[in-house]
């Protein structure tokens, strides 16, 4: 089973550039998250999901988007890059309302602006 | 805003000896999960625990949930040098957003 695809895994972009992380999973999940995780730190949640045409702002929302115009698909979308946007970007998906159910992930997108 | 605060950030200590790793939050969780993140790698789940005051145990790790479910706290006996890694707990309540801790780097040294 492939789970959550993230891609592209490596980019560098220059200042001002846009891109869009893509990120999809195959296994039905409704509810799916970005997060950015800095050099040894934790994972900030810049947007989630809980279902197709539903998003809604994490904690470090500024200067990204997202959409979900499928259950399987959730891009991420940098407009104007900025160094401080240079990080490595997780992709998760899950089923909250199962107990004990768990987030998977993507193998992370490790994105930097020069 | 729930927030997970994680302590230490960092651990560095030697092969065998016990290390426990502490998550609090003033909000209330429905379920706190941890995870470890290898290099490289997303996180991979190592256990969730959903019931106030609940342990649970996984080879050398013990992981229990305060009686509030407001924190929990991972401890390892006898730590080997394959426990190295990264260590996050996260949190969520009910349908809601699943949100993280900064981390503990835990480091053992053969």
């Amino acid at each position: 089973n492939a789970g959550v695809t993230q891609t592209p895994k490596f980019r560098i972009l220059k200042i001002g550039q846009s891109m869009t992380l893509q990120c999809t999973q195959d296994m039905n999940h409704n509810y799916m998250y970005w997060y950015r995780q800095d050099p040894g730190m934790g994972l900030k949640l810049i947007y989630y999901s809980v279902g197709a045409g539903i998003t809604d702002k994490g904690e470090v929302p500024n200067g990204y988007n997202v959409s979900r115009s499928t259950t399987e698909d959730f891009p991420l979308r940098l407009e104007l890059a900025a160094p401080s946007q240079t990080s490595v970007y997780f992709c998760a998906s899950t089923i909250p309302e199962v107990p004990d159910t768990e987030a998977f992930f993507g193998q992370g997108t490790r994105l930097t602006v020069v | 805003t729930q927030l997970l605060e994680q302590s230490p950030q960092f651990l560095s200590i030697q092969e065998g000896e016990n290390l426990t790793v502490y998550c609090n939050s003033s909000s209330v969780f429905s379920s706190l999960q941890w995870y470890r993140q290898e290099p490289g790698e997303g996180p991979v789940l190592l256990v969730t625990v959903v019931t106030g005051g609940e342990v649970k145990k996984l080879k050398r790790l013990t992981f229990q949930f305060g009686d509030a479910r407001k924190d929990s706290s991972l401890h390892i006996t006898a730590a080997q040098p394959g426990d190295t890694g990264l260590y996050l707990c996260a949190g969520s309540s009910g349908a809601q957003k699943l949100v993280f801790g900064q981390g503990t780097r835990l480091t053992i040294n053969p």
